[in-house]
């Protein structure tokens, strides 16, 4: 395994309210990313890291916003969960000419 | 703006055939990697392919790349039951760590 959990990995929640999706590495790699999965997609990202305090926008970046304040945990968050963003979501390491995936987070705004 | 086209997006085959998988990508990209999907798990990594001409094979699957055409393919070999999943091809985008991943190809194999 790669040392990646991510928490929590099952969540409802109403539309309106805020949402924080936890993503916890041991490796110590620099590099961090959020994506969403959903049908008929692939992956997409969301958000990634490149290092502490340095995050940047990916392809599907509205309505999410994403901290990392130790080079361990990466946070998104969805400040006003909206029906458009249940998904499942994984989060990413990168590590020597690899990525490798956790086991994803199946949120499911009502 | 790098795109990523996967054919054929549904694949149903027997088992003991040969079949291969095509990731097309628009855009100059420095390497490509294959993932492996179970349903309702995660992304299991398959193959980095990282110069043209790369070729990787393990056990029933190979994979190579051809930058120049911008093609990546993924042969299976004499499929069994155990390689049903989704595979998807993720090329990088040029000059970064980002990947931009295909749909996938639901790969189904019938005894």
């Amino acid at each position: 395994d790669a040392g990646i959990t991510q928490s929590p990995r099952h969540k409802v929640t109403e539309t309106g309210t805020p949402v924080t999706l936890r993503c916890h590495q041991t490796e110590n790699h620099r590099y961090m990313y959020w994506y969403r999965q959903d049908p008929g997609h692939g992956l997409r990202l969301i958000h990634y890291s490149y290092g502490v305090k340095d995050t940047d926008k990916g392809e599907v970046s509205d309505g999410y916003s994403v901290s990392r304040s130790k080079t361990e945990d990466f946070l998104l968050t969805l400040e006003s969960a909206t029906s458009s963003q249940t998904s499942v979501y994984f989060c990413a390491i990168e590590g020597e000419n690899e990525q490798y995936f956790g086991p994803g987070t199946r949120l499911t705004v009502t | 703006e790098l795109k990523v086209e996967q054919n054929p997006l549904f694949l149903s085959m027997q088992e003991g055939k040969n079949y291969t998988i095509y990731c097309n990508y628009s855009t100059t990209s420095d390497r490509l990697y294959w993932y492996r999907q179970d349903p309702g798990k995660s992304l299991e990594s398959l193959f980095v392919l990282l110069s043209n001409g790369a070729v990787k094979q393990e056990g029933r699957l190979m994979a190579s790349l051809d930058t120049k055409a911008r093609l990546s393919t993924l042969h299976i070999t004499a499929a069994v039951h155990d390689l049903s999943a989704t595979y998807f091809c993720a090329p990088s985008k040029g000059g970064s760590e980002k990947l931009v991943f295909g749909k996938g190809t639901k790969l189904t194999v019938n005894p």
